[in-house]
């Protein structure tokens, strides 16, 4: 019954490789989105996707990109990763509640680029 | 522009109350929240408040919102060992986009 579930919880890869992480939420939510957290626990958004439609694109190089095939997915891939791009990342869905937009977390993907 | 800022650490005793400050800039916020992020989680939302309510009171849990300073804080009442974790205050802006602080540690003490 996990509400935002991320796959895989840990990624270990090379530089210059592609991977991707997926996410799935069974809140029924019309919204989600990817955060990355770095070492210091500093967390920023990086995409919001409405209804399979991009709303919120941040200052992301274009080497992430989001791929939402319905309202209950939303996967993130990467290529040619870097050293930099080692971190956590959070998938998070949310859905206007009464005007309230409560953002509910996946437990996260860590992210190791060696 | 739009800048959350806390306090980076906060000790205290079993027992005592907590309370983690944030401060925000960006003045058109409708809602404010609080969440806890324990070691090897996700961030576990732990209440919000209203921008037009200077107070919210959810069991040991206490937003206290000054909006004319733009300073939120988190009061936890009776603070216990499970309470040790990084908490983190977001302002909600346009486009259903949340801003985070940098995250408050709190380690309480036996």
């Amino acid at each position: 019954d996990t509400a935002v579930s991320q796959t895989p919880k840990y990624l270990v890869t090379q530089m210059g490789n592609d991977k991707s992480i997926k996410c799935e939420q069974n809140l029924g939510h019309d919204t989600m989105y990817w955060y990355k957290q770095d070492s210091k626990k500093f967390l920023k958004i990086m995409f919001s996707y409405n209804n399979k439609e991009l709303i919120i694109n941040e200052t992301v190089p274009n080497r992430f990109s989001p791929k939402s095939p319905d309202k209950a997915h939303l996967n993130l891939h990467i290529n040619s990763l870097e050293l930099g791009d080692s971190a956590v990342y959070f998938c998070a869905s949310s859905q206007k509640t009464g005007g309230t937009y409560e953002q509910y977390f996946g437990p996260g993907t860590r992210l190791t680029v060696t | 522009g739009e800048d959350v800022e806390q306090s980076l650490f906060l000790s205290v005793r079993e027992g005592d109350s907590s309370v983690i400050n944030c401060t925000y800039t960006d003045s058109s916020s409708t809602y404010l929240y609080w969440y806890k992020q324990e070691p090897g989680a996700g961030l576990q939302l732990l209440t919000y408040i209203f921008s037009n309510m200077d107070m919210k009171q959810d069991q040991r849990l206490t937003v206290l919102l000054n909006k004319k300073d733009k300073h939120l804080s988190l009061r936890i009442a009776d603070t216990q060992t499970g309470d040790s974790a990084i908490y983190f205050c977001a302002e909600k802006a346009a486009g259903n986009k949340l801003t985070f602080g940098g995250g408050t540690r709190v380690l309480v003490k036996p």
